[in-house]
């Protein structure tokens, strides 16, 4: 089970956001993170909990390790204005977390 | 650059099979975990299960015990394509369906690449 909160979050261009996700038992590091705006695919922006990947901008940045972990948005841009979720793929079956819309306040 | 694209109908009928296809192009289809994944509305993201192309482990598949025996994932190498059948649909079924591919050869690490989905409504 993985828990993400808040569901929503309303912020501002420029702001500073973070989505957490917990996860009932631990799962290492096997935790990655993912970004999905209406009519597109989702996108993976950083796996192995910290990992950032390829194209993906230095504002977004990850951490935790075993049941805790954090997506943090730094210096909120427009098209940050999204759904993310979390993914945990150490314990099968794999699961994900619910959602965090980032919306404009 | 690797593209997903899924395909099917978008309009089931309850009690009913549901086919979903996908095409994979622009990379390989060799050495890879491939999995379907669900969003029914208001609800998060759902695994369905996968089918594996990774050495030897290809042709192995796994679906989500939530199905209740009723889905199955089959591939087809030469076309680069593997598709979900759902038996028996119910209204919970109903969801956004997206085809991904596993980042590394097991199905425990990340989906790196997603189709842009597939809307599946069950009505009569």
């Amino acid at each position: 089970q993985m828990t993400q909160s808040p569901s929503t979050v309303s912020a501002s261009v420029g702001d500073r956001v973070t989505i957490t996700c917990r996860a009932s038992q631990s799962v290492a590091h096997s935790l990655s993170w993912y970004q999905r705006s209406p009519g597109k695919a989702p996108r993976l922006l950083i796996s192995q909990a910290s990992n950032l990947q390829s194209g993906v901008p230095s504002r977004f940045s990850g951490s935790g390790f075993g049941t805790e972990f954090t997506l943090t948005i730094s210096d909120l841009q427009p098209e940050d204005f999204a759904t993310y979720f979390c993914l945990q793929s150490y314990i099968f079956s794999i699961t994900f977390g619910g959602g965090t819309m980032v919306d404009i306040k | 650059q690797l593209v997903l694209q899924e395909s099917g109908p978008g309009l089931v009928k309850p009690s009913e099979t549901l086919s979903l296809k996908c095409s994979v192009s622009g990379d390989s289809f060799n050495g890879h975990f491939w999995s379907w994944i669900r969003q029914a509305p208001g609800k998060g993201p759902e695994w369905v299960g996968y089918v594996s192309t990774a050495g030897g482990a290809t042709g192995r598949t796994q679906l989500n015990s939530i199905l209740g025996g009723r889905g199955s994932i089959t591939m087809d190498m030469s076309r680069g394509q593997f598709s979900l059948q759902l038996l028996s649909v119910t209204a919970a079924d109903a969801a956004l369906y997206y085809c991904a591919r596993h980042a590394a050869g097991t199905n425990h690490s990340p989906l790196d690449t997603w189709g842009q989905g597939i809307w599946v409504t069950v009505a009569s």
